[in-house]
């Protein structure tokens, strides 16, 4: 069965230093990764995604994810962060035969000004 | 062009009580989602409809919980006898690709019984 475990239900960070939330998965499979944002009262919007093509993918807002098999892990990044990017961010897997995503329990991002 | 939409964008409901929420997928898209975000279980994946195959049930959380799709289109989320468990938000998703496809999610359904 696939899995997600994003480390830090919050991580704060200063207003131009780097974000990094980390995400984990498990599959018996190379699956397929998203990372998606949700602002407040709205739905998830997709940051990036992993398809087996280049293992570090570049996103919107500056976002980015390297895929990393060795070490089961699909981590986001952005070197500098700002303030419109306070939001929750979940890390999903879907199997390449399923369509369903599952995701792991999020992380709220706080950026101090 | 127009995004997923759903309706109602809230909804308090005595326990006991059938609801019915509403999706509008985005126009073309063949595969629409459910899924259910609580404090207490994170995002689960509910159903799952793609073009006349039949629907992936298997995250619906009881037989209290149904779901159709009407003409590829619309769809509808029913939860009958609703309990205070099932205070959540419902969203809704669609895509037009296959499982590396991009779902674009609705602004969701906030449900609360009471």
């Amino acid at each position: 069965a696939q899995s997600v475990t994003q480390l830090g239900s919050h991580v704060s960070v200063s207003e131009g230093a780097l974000v990094l939330l980390r995400c984990n998965y498990s599959s018996s499979v190379p699956p397929y990764l998203f990372w998606y944002v949700q602002y407040p009262n709205q739905g998830l919007q997709l940051l990036l995604k992993y398809t087996s093509a280049a293992t570090l993918v570049k996103g919107i807002n500056g976002f980015e994810a390297e895929f990393k098999k060795s070490e089961t892990s699909f981590h986001l990044t952005k070197p500098s962060a700002h303030m419109s990017d306070a939001a929750e961010y979940f890390c999903a897997v879907s199997a390449r035969s399923s369509y369903k995503l599952i995701f792991g329990s999020g992380t709220r991002l706080l950026v101090r000004p | 062009g127009a995004g997923v939409s759903q309706s109602p964008s809230n909804k308090v409901t005595e326990k006991g009580k059938d609801v019915e929420l509403r999706c509008d997928p985005i126009s073309g898209h063949t595969a629409l989602y459910w899924y259910r975000q609580s404090l207490g279980q994170g995002l689960e994946f509910l159903i799952y409809f793609q073009g006349n195959s039949a629907p992936d049930k298997s995250g619906l959380p009881s037989d209290r919980f149904s779901a159709e799709r009407t003409g590829g289109s619309v769809s509808t989320l029913t939860i009958q006898r609703t309990q205070q468990e099932d205070s959540a938000v419902y969203l809704c998703a669609s895509s037009s690709l296959g499982p590396s496809g991009e779902q674009y999610f609705g602004p969701g359904t906030r449900l609360t019984v009471t």
